[in-house]
Formats: C-alpha cells, structure tokens, sequence
C-alpha cells in the first residue's frame, strides 16, 4: 500500500522568510514524489516532481529514500505562495515504470503574510 | 490547445435525475482520469482510461458511469446520486500511459456538483 503525510495542515510565515512543508512517504518499492499546488479558484497544477530536480517558482524538493520524505522548500516566501499544497506519490514497479495511481496527502495550506 | 477543460463549472441534480460530465483534452495524452475532492481534502481516484479503456475503477458505486468514446473525450454519467455525493469533480489527463514510464497529471478546473 502507498501512503503519503503531510503532517502541518496549516503553515503560517512571514514574507521574506524560508518555508518548508513537509512529506513523509510509505511506499514499499520505489515511488515517484510530486508536488501539487492550489491556488485560491484555480485549478489544481503540478509544481514538482522529483525526477526532474528542477526549481519552480524558488521551490526546491529533495527525495529522501532514508527517511523517506520529500519536503518542499523556498528560501524566501512571497505572499503569492499562498495556496494549498499537497505531496503525491505514485507507486513505480520493479521496471521502473509508473503504475498509474497517484496517492494524494491531506495537503497542507500555506500563508505567507506580509 | 494545453488545457483539460471541463463542462459544466457547476451542476445541481436532484437524486432521480440523469446528468453528464464532460471532459475534453488536445494535448494528445492517452490516459485520462476521474476524481472526487470534498472540500479542504486531497483528490481521490476513481477511474483511469487507458487508450479509451477503463484500466482502473477504484471501487466507485454503480451510479458512476464513465465513458471515453475517444481519445480526447471523457465522460462521466450520473444516475441516482446521493447527497453524498456533492463534490468539486477533476479530470486529469497524463502523456504517459500507468504502467509505460514517469508521469504527470494535468487536471481540470473541476465540475461542482450538488446533489439535492
């Protein structure tokens, strides 16, 4: 079975400073991590995937196998940020292929105030 | 055209009408998915096509009925909800078929539906 945790239901910073949300995976072969952001009447997009290790918007997000996390992290927080955040994973087989089912978190809802 | 769009932005049905929803992509991708999300909750899976062939049905009840009558098209027939049933309603769609290689999901802005 795959799960995914995003312990903080709600994280509050102050502009300028880092943020970081946190996820936590189970997964008992090797899963593909993502991030996926809501901004307020928009549609849901995806934000990261780990396989890319690319930075979007300032976000960066390290896939952790020891610990199994993949948390989020901006150095410095625009009020823009503001939206509700949610790791998912994907369950990929011993070929490393994707076996089609993304497992969401309960999300966590981000405010950056000014 | 690089969007899932979706039709109607809203619906209200009562528990013995029949309605649709519709999802339409041209980005070429070949699996295509429902979802349900409440309110303040993560999306969760309830239908995955596969080259317009239902590859996974995550236990949804019978009064669910999808449909993909082509590559671009998706369907989702209603019959007999239950107030239960009122959600925000997401199609996605993915350039990479489950089961063939790393994927993405490209979502919908959703049908908000209400059940009276």
């Amino acid at each position: 079975a795959q799960r995914v945790t995003q312990p903080e239901k709600l994280l509050s910073v102050f502009k300028g400073a880092p943020v970081e949300l946190k996820c936590n995976y189970s997964y008992s072969g090797s899963p593909e991590l993502f991030w996926y952001v809501q901004y307020s009447r928009q549609r849901l997009q995806l934000l990261l995937r780990h396989i890319s290790r690319e930075s979007i918007k300032g976000f960066t997000a390290d896939l952790n196998k020891g610990e199994t996390s993949f948390h989020l992290k901006k150095p410095f927080a625009q009020e823009e940020d503001s939206a509700m955040y949610y790791c998912a994973l994907s369950g990929v087989n011993a070929g490393g292929t994707s076996y089609g089912k993304l497992t969401f978190g309960q999300g966590t809802i981000l405010t950056v105030h000014p | 055209d690089t969007e899932v769009t979706q039709t109607p932005k809203h619906l209200v049905m009562g528990m013995t009408n029949k309605k649709s929803l519709k999802c339409e992509q041209h980005m070429g991708h070949r699996a295509m998915y429902w979802y349900k999300q409440k309110a303040k909750k993560p999306p969760e899976l309830m239908f995955v096509y596969s080259y317009e062939k239902l590859s996974i049905n995550e236990s949804v009840p019978s009064r669910f009925s999808p449909e993909c009558p082509n590559s671009s098209l998706l369907n989702l027939h209603l019959h007999a909800l239950q107030p239960e049933d009122s959600a925000l309603y997401l199609c996605a769609s993915s350039p990479t078929l489950p089961g063939q290689g790393t994927y993405e999901q490209y979502f919908g802005p959703g049908t908000r539906l209400t059940v009276t």
